[in-house]
């Protein structure tokens, strides 16, 4: 049983475009992130939901719109894409904070 | 906010051998310290976490080592394995000045292991 599951696991699109991609746990947890991991392979946290409200937005562009309908599902919308944001995405949940975050296979979104 | 500096970025070794990756970290309020393994094309497995009221943790052949006046951790792997080699990273968190708990990472370790 996959703990944390992404889809699309690949996404190209044009810029311009608005894409979402979807993210579901269920390990139970009440708290789920967006990472974004970029072709060095640097991770840096976008957004952190506990218990379906927003915790943490690190100065992401309001392009960006996480939306989290329940615990076990943290969605992300992109509006507008642009070149920049190719990158993988990864989400990841936890129980409670400051605790072992566990991470989804990722989403390779590339615009072109 | 916190920092974490890792290194090296690149480390080659060979088959047996031990692999030492080091972190420091800026945030002396910082209390939780992962270490997460990448495989090519997978997300970020977590293979051994730490916390500061502990200055050693082992998992057979993995272990990790917190010094919490210096700031900084460490990640053995003992008697490495080609299945070993991939992208490694360690992470520091706490919720200084009350904030959220929130996960800095550092830049990555790409171990190589040679059969």
């Amino acid at each position: 049983d996959t703990a944390v599951s992404q889809t699309p696991k690949y996404l190209v699109t044009q810029m311009g475009n608005d894409k979402s991609i979807k993210c579901e746990q269920n390990l139970g947890h009440d708290t789920m992130y967006w990472y974004k991991q970029d072709s060095k392979k640097f991770l840096k946290i976008m957004f952190s939901y506990n218990n379906k409200e927003l915790i943490i937005n690190e100065t992401v562009p309001n392009r960006f719109s996480p939306k989290s309908p329940d615990k076990a599902h943290l969605n992300l919308h992109i509006n507008s894409l642009e070149l920049g944001d190719s990158a993988v995405y990864f989400c990841a949940s936890s129980h409670g904070q400051g605790t072992e975050q566990y991470f989804g296979p990722g989403t390779r979104l590339t615009v072109t | 906010g916190e920092n974490v500096e890792q290194h090296p970025s690149t480390l080659s070794v060979q088959e047996g051998d031990s692999a030492v990756i080091k972190c420091t970290y800026s945030d002396s309020a910082s209390n939780y310290f992962p270490w997460y393994k990448q495989e090519l094309g997978k997300g970020p497995q977590l293979i051994i976490d730490i916390r500061s009221n502990v200055g050693e943790k082992k998992d057979q052949r993995i272990a990790v080592t917190l010094n919490k006046t210096a700031k900084h951790f460490s990640l053995h792997i003992t008697e490495t394995q080609p299945e070993d080699s991939a992208v490694y990273f360690c992470a520091a968190s706490g919720n200084s000045g009350g904030s959220n708990y929130k996960l800095t990472f550092g830049k990555g370790t790409l171990l190589t292991v040679n059969p």
